[in-house]
C-alpha cells in the first residue's frame, strides 16, 4: 500500500499523560500536513511541513503541541499534558510541491481518547 | 471571519437518482476548492479539484461548478449507488498557501 499511514490508529490515555502519533506519507510528496477532527466537525488544520521544514502553524497548536519532520520524511505529533479536550481524530495528509492546487491525500487517522 | 457552510442535515435519495451537494461561502476568495469523501472511521479521500477560473469539473459520474460571484460550488453525484453513501466535504485553499479549509461536510444517504 503506498498511500499515507499513521501509527497508532487509536489510542486511550489518562489525562496528564504524553502522546507520539507517527505518519509516514506517500514516498515521493514532499508536503505534510497534521489536521484534527472532531465529531460532526471538518478536519481543522494544525500545521504543515515542507520537506524537513514546518512553514505553518494554526493558532489551535498549543504550546503542548509539537510536530517534526526531521529528514523530511515521517512525521511525529506528540502532546504533552492531554486533557480532555485533545481527545479528537488526529488526521495526516501529504502532498506533491508545485504550485498550491495540489490534492491532499489523507491517512485513515489516529483516534485519540482521553481518560 | 471566514465561513464555509454544507447542508447540515443528510441528503436521503434513491438509488438512479443525481444527488446534489452544496458548498457557500462567505468572507472568502479562494484559489481552489476540493472536495472529498469521508467513510466512518477513515481519512478523507480526495475526489475532485477545481481552480477559480473553471466552472466546471467532471471525472466519471461526478461533476463540480464553481461560481466565484455567487460563492457557491455544487457537488452532484449522477446516477447513484449505495455505495456512494458517505460524507462529502469541500475544502477551499488560497493561492499563496498549501492548507485547506474545511466546510463540516454533508451525509448523502442512497437506499436501494
Amino acid at each position: 500500500d503506498t498511500g499515507v499511514s499513521q501509527n497508532p490508529r487509536h489510542k486511550i490515555t489518562k489525562r496528564g499523560q504524553n502522546v507520539t502519533f507517527r505518519c509516514d506519507p506517500i514516498s515521493e510528496h514532499n508536503r505534510l500536513y497534521w489536521y484534527r477532527q472532531t465529531l460532526g466537525q471538518g478536519p481543522e488544520f494544525l500545521t504543515y511541513f515542507q520537506n524537513e521544514a514546518q512553514l505553518e502553524k494554526s493558532r489551535l497548536l498549543s504550546d503542548r503541541f509539537s510536530a517534526e519532520r526531521p529528514k523530511g520524511s515521517f512525521s511525529t505529533l506528540e502532546i504533552q499534558r492531554t486533557e480532555q479536550g485533545d481527545s479528537a481524530m488526529y488526521l495526516c495528509a501529504s502532498s506533491l510541491k508545485g504550485n498550491s492546487n495540489q490534492p491532499q491525500h489523507f491517512g485513515d487517522g489516529t483516534r485519540l481518547s482521553i481518560l | 471571519s471566514q465561513k464555509i457552510e454544507q447542508n447540515s442535515e443528510a441528503l436521503n435519495i434513491q438509488e438512479g437518482k443525481t444527488a446534489t451537494l452544496t458548498c457557500n461561502y462567505t468572507n472568502y476568495s479562494p484559489a481552489y476548492l476540493q472536495w472529498y469523501r469521508q467513510d466512518p472511521g477513515r481519512g478523507p479521500v480526495f475526489l475532485l479539484l477545481i481552480r477559480e477560473n473553471e466552472k466546471e469539473k467532471r471525472k466519471e459520474r461526478l461533476k463540480v461548478t464553481f461560481d466565484t460571484t455567487l460563492k457557491q460550488s455544487l457537488f452532484h453525484i449522477t446516477a447513484s449507488q449505495p455505495a456512494d453513501s458517505a460524507t462529502y466535504l469541500c475544502a477551499l485553499g488560497d493561492s499563496g498557501y498549501s492548507t485547506l479549509t474545511f466546510g463540516k461536510g454533508t451525509m448523502l444517504l442512497v437506499s436501494p
